[in-house]
């Protein structure tokens, strides 16, 4: 059974950083690509970021709203994803999902706020 | 970036009730378009990718169809289970982009 459990989430101050975590068990992690999804409180989803496989050079991909502020990265030996969250805005609030296109589950999302 | 229009954004019907969610892209996608419900307790899972096929054990009544740039999710007898929030989403082009949403619900 495919399982995605994201971890890390929290309230945080403007400016601040957070990493998540995306622990995964039941596929070949090593070849999957991951996905990160965020849903706003006006429940909006948003693409964040992709990682690709190690066969494909990890190449990652950004929205445009967090390049340059956020981190996709992997450790293929834990089957986790992770993303590293810098300079945070009040507009990154959301709940973050961690995704594998594999699946049709999503995994339970992880709240983020971010507010002073 | 491709932006998703998808309509309407409220859904009235009835038990049983045939229904129809449009998404229209701003250029073609070319079938690279996935269907998602999520339930009120945050849970989301993919009804139907690539346009028209349909996830393992997903039941019959939802069926997806379109081409180029207009695309259609519909539920052919709706059951109470079916009353949740539909999104699309196409996956193209980078920046992955999701439609607004559709809320389905009881009239």
């Amino acid at each position: 059974e495919v399982q995605l459990v994201e971890t890390g989430g929290g309230l945080v101050q403007p400016g601040k950083s957070l990493k998540l975590t995306c622990a995964t068990s039941g596929f070949t992690f090593s070849n999957a690509w991951m996905h990160w999804v965020r849903q706003s409180p006006e429940k909006q989803l948003e693409w964040v970021a992709q990682i690709k496989a190690k066969s494909n050079n990890y190449a990652t991909y950004y929205a445009e709203s967090v390049k340059g502020r956020f981190t996709i990265s992997r450790d293929d030996s834990k089957s986790s994803v992770y993303l590293q969250m810098n300079s945070l805005k009040e507009e990154d609030t959301a709940i973050y999902y961690c995704t594998w296109p594999g699946s049709k589950y999503w995994g339970q999302g992880v709240m983020v706020t971010v507010s002073s | 970036d491709i932006q998703l229009t998808q309509s309407p954004s409220t859904l009235p019907a009835s038990l049983g009730e045939r229904v129809t969610i449009s998404c229209r892209a701003s250029q073609s996608i070319s079938n690279s378009l996935n269907w998602y419900q999520q339930k009120p307790d945050g849970t989301v899972k993919r009804l139907i990718y690539s346009t028209s096929t349909l996830e393992s054990g997903v039941p019959s009544r939802f069926s997806g169809s379109g081409s180029g740039t207009d695309y259609s999710l519909s539920i052919s007898s709706l059951e109470s289970e079916d009353f949740a929030m539909y999104y699309c989403l196409q996956y193209a082009t980078y920046p992955l982009t999701f439609g607004s949403g559709t809320k389905l619900e009881i009239k």
